[in-house]
């Protein structure tokens, strides 16, 4: 069984900032998908950004970029020039390549402070 | 965005009533899910669905049956609720080819309390 793991319950960065958000997890597969998601008060789970184990560049997504560490099974999400509207709950997930079944780790809170 | 809508988007309850959440889609999914969030968990498997009638059992399953019928609309059918079911349910959809075949959609989600 996989693990995701987000040891940070909160965060808090300064507008414009850039802040780090830590992921790790546990599994003994070699293709798979990790993913972050963003939770708003809204309440809408939006997806950020997803890497594929098999590729080795990090995925960008405009002010959003993974840090991916294979062999550290490390994920965490950098998002450069901190907006008010990053503040949210973030997840950070898991899936199986061929299983398509998510596996979440508790979250996080980011606040970001104008 | 996928077109998923949930109903009812809120709902209280007693303890021992059944209660029926209803997942609605209109991108043609193959694939349908049921998860709870609750503080400190993230986001839990229910169970999914991965086609009509054919649907199996997620990590937290016990006290859940869930029904699909029709591409479209998944339910998920609490018995005789507890109150360690108050929580808010999401039904999320995913596609099984094209660009974004690895990405869940998610419904807005539903709060249920159990009294």
């Amino acid at each position: 069984a996989q693990t995701v793991t987000q040891s940070q319950p909160e965060m808090s960065v300064q507008e414009a900032e850039t802040v780090t958000l830590s992921c790790t997890y546990d599994t003994s597969e070699n293709n798979y998908y990790l993913f972050w998601y963003k939770q708003p008060p809204s309440r809408q789970m939006i997806l950020v950004i997803r890497q594929e184990a098999y590729k080795q560049q990090n995925a960008t997504e405009n002010r959003f970029s993974v840090n991916f560490q294979k062999a550290a099974k490390s994920f965490s999400l950098k998002i450069s020039d901190s907006q008010l509207g990053d503040t949210a709950m973030y997840f950070c997930a898991f899936m199986r390549r061929g299983n398509s079944k998510l596996t979440f780790g508790k979250g996080i809170t980011l606040s970001v402070r104008p | 965005d996928a077109g998923i809508t949930q109903s009812p988007r809120h709902k209280v309850t007693e303890t021992g009533t059944p209660v029926t959440l209803r997942c609605h889609q209109t991108e043609n999914h193959r694939y349908m899910y049921w998860y709870r969030q609750d503080p400190g968990h993230g986001l839990r498997l229910i169970h999914y669905s991965y086609g009509v009638k054919d649907t199996d059992k997620g990590e937290v399953s016990d006290g859940y049956s869930v029904s699909r019928s029709k591409t479209e609309d998944f339910l998920l059918t609490l018995e005789s609720a507890t109150s360690s079911q108050t929580s808010v349910y999401f039904c999320a959809t995913q596609d099984e080819q094209g660009l974004k075949y690895n990405e869940q959609f998610f419904g807005p989600g539903t709060r249920l309390t159990v009294l």
